[in-house]
């Protein structure tokens, strides 16, 4: 089983829909949590962090779930620009490796 | 937050030769790191780059093919040895900023394609 998991897509949505991504992670004493985006030719950026408590910015909205092992993130009212691939990130607690996932193309319908 | 600058951005390499890749903080990061991403492909972790010591490889990468140096705590360079097209990829560097919230930052990339 691969550390982190991700639905590869595509997701094709329309515009103004709201669409969730999942990501699961095999590692337990996982520390901390991310979502990126990357679009075509670029390199990653932080969309946001991920916390217990659950996080907004925005349309975009991040939850952890630690018991299932499960981080998502939602994006309301979709976009064009939304179009791009989100990363999901997992920092490893035991040696500070960044892991990623292989990522979830995401394509906005006008 | 931290910025950096990579070069090259882009360039074309012939086969059999190597290139250095150069990465540059704009403040002091205890570790930086070193990513492979090919065409369709998620990023791969080559090496985190120690300051002082020598760079940490990942399973399936060695030092002879990829040598890092990090002189300092804001400069790192990587050496893509002995070229052949599967190394044709986009290599970025990266930094982990562990104080007010974890977070990585990437470098816009170098994107190299051999011939």
């Amino acid at each position: 089983r691969k550390e982190v998991e991700q639905d590869p897509g595509p997701f094709n949505v329309p515009e103004g829909a709201t669409v969730a991504f999942n990501c699961t992670y095999s590692n337990s004493a996982s520390q901390s949590f991310f979502w990126y985006r990357q679009d075509c030719r670029k390199e990653p950026k932080l969309l946001m962090s991920v916390y217990s408590s659950g996080n907004e910015d925005g349309r975009f909205t991040a939850q952890l779930n630690r018991a299932s092992q499960y981080i998502s993130l939602l994006i309301r009212d979709s976009k064009l620009s939304d179009s791009a691939t989100y990363l999901c990130v997992v920092l490893r607690n035991r040696d500070d490796k960044i892991i990623f996932g292989k990522g979830t193309r995401l394509h906005i319908l006008p | 937050s931290a910025v950096i600058s990579q070069k090259p951005s882009r360039d074309i390499c012939q086969r059999g030769t190597s290139l250095t890749i150069q990465c540059q903080v704009d403040s002091q990061v205890t570790m930086m790191f070193w990513y492979r991403q090919q065409p369709g492909q998620s990023l791969t972790l080559i090496a985190t780059a120690n300051q002082g010591s020598e760079a940490t490889y990942e399973s399936g990468f060695v030092i002879d093919k990829f040598p890092i140096s990090r002189p300092n705590l804001t400069f790192s360079t990587l050496t893509v040895s002995n070229m052949s097209p599967e190394d044709s990829s986009i290599y970025l560097c990266s930094v982990g900023l562990w104080n007010s919230g974890n977070t990585i930052y990437f470098g816009e990339g170098s994107w190299l394609t051999v011939v």
